[in-house]
């Protein structure tokens, strides 16, 4: 069975303070990492998809890279409209287009 | 390009009632999804559609949750009758094969 799991559950930052986010999995047979970012009261919008292990994506001030076990979302100088839950699923590649989501992070920047 | 329309936004009722949701898919997207996300969680699928034809419903309450996408358009998902743990955030989305998935915004059930 499919794991995802996220943390922290929950981040603090200061506006301009870089950090990450990371997203582990357990899938036999990955076609696809997907990151979203879900803001209250509304549904998930996609930010990225990574295919294979040593892939890179970039949007803005977010980076997203993935490794055989993990995925990590790099927020570099966040601001305040950054504040969301991010949340990353996986596409077994063996189970249609399924996707399997973790439990999220909720990132909270300061001004 | 009109995203993922779905209604009602909100909706309470109490345990044993009957409740439905509606979807809207993006033009020409064949696949059209169902997920549930209670509070602090990541959303779980529920039910998958490819067209009007069910591909996934593994993890779908067939006692009480019911679906169907007539046309291969629209679809709506039926709740008979609520439990209280059926509170949560509705979520449609679609699809094309096995790209990138888009969400409406979502339908919040409180089940009192």
């Amino acid at each position: 069975e499919d794991q995802v799991t996220q943390s922290p559950e929950a981040l603090r930052l200061q506006e301009g303070e870089s950090s990450s986010l990371n997203c582990s999995y357990t899938v036999s047979g990955l076609r696809g990492l997907f990151w979203y970012r879900q803001d209250p009261g509304k549904g998930p919008e996609f930010l990225f998809t990574l295919y294979s292990a040593g892939e890179e994506k970039e949007k803005e001030r977010l980076k997203a890279t993935l490794t055989k076990k993990e995925s990590f979302l790099h927020i570099t100088a966040p601001k305040p409209e950054d504040s969301a839950t991010y949340l990353c699923a996986v596409q077994h590649n063996n189970a249609g287009n399924m996707l399997t989501f973790g439990g999220g992070t909720r990132l909270m920047v300061k001004p | 390009e009109a995203g993922v329309a779905q209604s009602p936004r909100y909706k309470i009722i109490e345990k044993r009632q009957s409740v439905a949701f509606w979807c809207n898919p993006i033009s020409g997207h064949a696949t059209l999804y169902w997920y549930q996300q209670i509070l602090g969680q990541g959303p779980k699928l529920l039910i998958q559609f490819q067209n009007n034809g069910v591909v996934d419903d593994s993890q779908l309450p067939k006692d009480r949750f019911s679906a169907e996408r007539l046309k291969g358009v629209d679809s709506t998902l039926k709740i008979q009758p609520a439990k209280l743990e059926d509170s949560a955030v509705y979520l449609c989305a679609s699809g094309l094969l096995a790209l990138e998935q888009f969400f409406g915004p979502g339908t919040r059930l409180t089940v009192l």
